[in-house]
C-alpha cells in the first residue's frame, strides 16, 4: 500500500545553506523516481526526476542522487531560498504499477 | 510541465450530500488520472486510478460506492463523493499521466480540492 506518514520529519536551514532531504525507498523494481514540493494548501509540484540507470541528475539549484544499492534517494538543493520552505515528497515507479508511490515526506524549514 | 486542474478548489458541504470535484488536463490527452486524498501532516494516499472509457481501478480499503469515478474523456475525470460525511473532510488532488505504458510517465497533480463536510 501507500506510504503514509504520521508525523513529517522537518528540516531546518539557515538561507544560503545547502540542504539536503533524503528518503529510502523500498522496492528493487523501481525504475524511476520523482521529487516533488508541496506547498501548504497546493498540489505537488514537480522538481526533478531520475531514471534508475542513472546515478545523479542536476537542475536548476536541485540535485538528485540515486544509491541503488542501498535504495536511497536524495534531493540536494543548493544556496536554500525562504521559497524553497515547503514539504517535499519522493515519489517511485514500480514496475507493474500505474500509479506512483509515495514516500512520507519531509518539512523544509528555511529560516531568514 | 504540463497543467492540470481541479474544480472547486474548496468546497463546503452539509452531511448527506454529495460533492463532485473535476480533474481536467489542460494541455496534453490523459490516458490514465489519480485520485489522492490528503490528511494534514500525512503523504499522499492513492485512492483509484482513473481509466478513460474504462472502470477505475481502486485501492484497498477505498469504497467504489461512495467514491464514483467517472472518466469520459482524456482530458477530463470526475470524482464524486456520495453522501459525505464529517470524516470524508480532506484534501483531494488528482494527478494525469499521458504516454505509453511502460515509457517514463511523469504524474502532473492539480492543485487540490479542500473538501469540508459539516
Amino acid at each position: 500500500g501507500e506510504n503514509v506518514g504520521l508525523h513529517l520529519p522537518t528540516l531546518s536551514v539557515q538561507e544560503g545553506d545547502n540542504s539536503i532531504i533524503n528518503c529510502a525507498y523500498s522496492n528493487s523494481a523501481s525504475d524511476y523516481f520523482i521529487w516533488y514540493k508541496q506547498e501548504s494548501g497546493k498540489g505537488p509540484q514537480f522538481i526533478i526526476d531520475i531514471r534508475s540507470n542513472m546515478d545523479k541528475r542536476q537542475g536548476q539549484r536541485v540535485t538528485v542522487l540515486l544509491n541503488k544499492t542501498v535504495k536511497h534517494l536524495s534531493l540536494q538543493i543548493a544556496a536554500t531560498q525562504p521559497g524553497d520552505s515547503a514539504v517535499y515528497f519522493c515519489a517511485e515507479n514500480i514496475k507493474g504499477r500505474r500509479a506512483l508511490t509515495f514516500g512520507s515526506g519531509t518539512r523544509l524549514q528555511v529560516q531568514p | 510541465g504540463a497543467v492540470v486542474s481541479q474544480h472547486p478548489s474548496r468546497v463546503i458541504c452539509k452531511s448527506g450530500t454529495s460533492v463532485k470535484i473535476e480533474c481536467r488536463s489542460l494541455d496534453f490527452q490523459a490516458t490514465t488520472m489519480f485520485w489522492y486524498r490528503q490528511f494534514p501532516k500525512q503523504s499522499l494516499m492513492l485512492m483509484a486510478t482513473s481509466n478513460e472509457g474504462s472502470k477505475a481501478t481502486y485501492e484497498q480499503g477505498v469504497e467504489k460506492d461512495k467514491f464514483l469515478i467517472n472518466h469520459a474523456s482524456l482530458t477530463l475525470s470526475t470524482l464524486t463523493v456520495t453522501s459525505a460525511h464529517p470524516e470524508d473532510s480532506s484534501f483531494y488532488i488528482c494527478s494525469a499521466r499521458s504516454g505509453v505504458q511502460g515509457a517514463r510517465e511523469t504524474q502532473y497533480f492539480g492543485p487540490g480540492t479542500r473538501l469540508l463536510v459539516l
